[in-house]
């Protein structure tokens, strides 16, 4: 496996449903990152990871929940979620956010439908 | 305010005829880089080119060049030779310091479709 891959590509969940996604980079990068791309918006940043802490939460309501156990895994948490969050959920990993030309590469995305 | 601005939701181009998207940007951050990233229907984001606020010279990568001109804070990308595998969404994007971190701000993107 190279680059950053993510599971499920596609998940359909009901409103009382908890599922989780998940994003494994092998790129051996130390950030990762969970963005929110819906129907004709602007990429949306969820949260960063740096060294598996959190450094970012662009006011992300609750029912989603990140976890970084390491700087290759990378999680979001989903419970009770709504219609609106349906969304393709896209994660990527760069070497330093904190650098200059800090390229981040994407995963293929993660397709939610919230029934 | 928008931060990013791509104004052309759709472009067609004639396959191997270049093409310009256009992308104008906002910040008062010195220190700034412009990225250009291409979205197949695939979902995956393709990195392709990148320029830095003090780069002296417009960036170029293979057949993608990006025309920077600082002064009217526009970040155009080029495609010259247009393939019909060119034909995708393309996002701009800023890296703009806040507070101790960087952040990437895309714009809402540009269809292109190439026509045989």
């Amino acid at each position: 496996e190279t680059g950053v891959t993510q599971t499920p590509r596609h998940l359909v969940m009901g409103m009382t449903n908890k599922k989780s996604l998940k994003c494994e980079q092998h790129l051996g990068h130390n950030a990762m990152y969970w963005y929110k791309q819906s129907a004709k918006k602007p990429l949306e940043l969820m949260f960063v990871y740096n060294f598996k802490e959190q450094t970012e939460n662009n006011s992300v309501p609750s029912r989603f929940s990140p976890e970084c156990p390491n700087s290759s895994h990378l999680f979001l948490h989903l419970h009770t979620l709504q219609p609106e969050d349906s969304a393709l959920y896209l994660c990527a990993s760069s070497q330093d956010p904190g650098s200059g030309a800090n390229v981040l590469t994407f995963g293929a995305g993660s397709r939610l439908t919230v029934l | 305010a928008q931060k990013i601005t791509q104004t052309q939701p759709g472009m067609f181009v004639q396959e191997k005829e270049a093409v310009t998207l256009d992308c104008t940007y906002d910040t008062s951050d010195p220190s700034y880089g412009l990225f250009w990233y291409k979205q197949p229907s695939s979902g995956e984001m393709i990195f392709l080119i990148y320029q830095g606020s003090y780069d002296q010279q417009n960036a170029t990568e293979g057949r993608y060049s990006l025309n920077f001109q600082k002064a009217r804070k526009s970040a155009n990308l080029v495609i010259s030779a247009s393939q019909l595998g060119d034909s995708a969404m393309y996002f701009c994007a800023m890296r703009e310091r806040k507070d101790s971190s960087y952040k990437l701000i895309f714009g809402s993107g540009t269809r292109l479709l190439v026509r045989p």
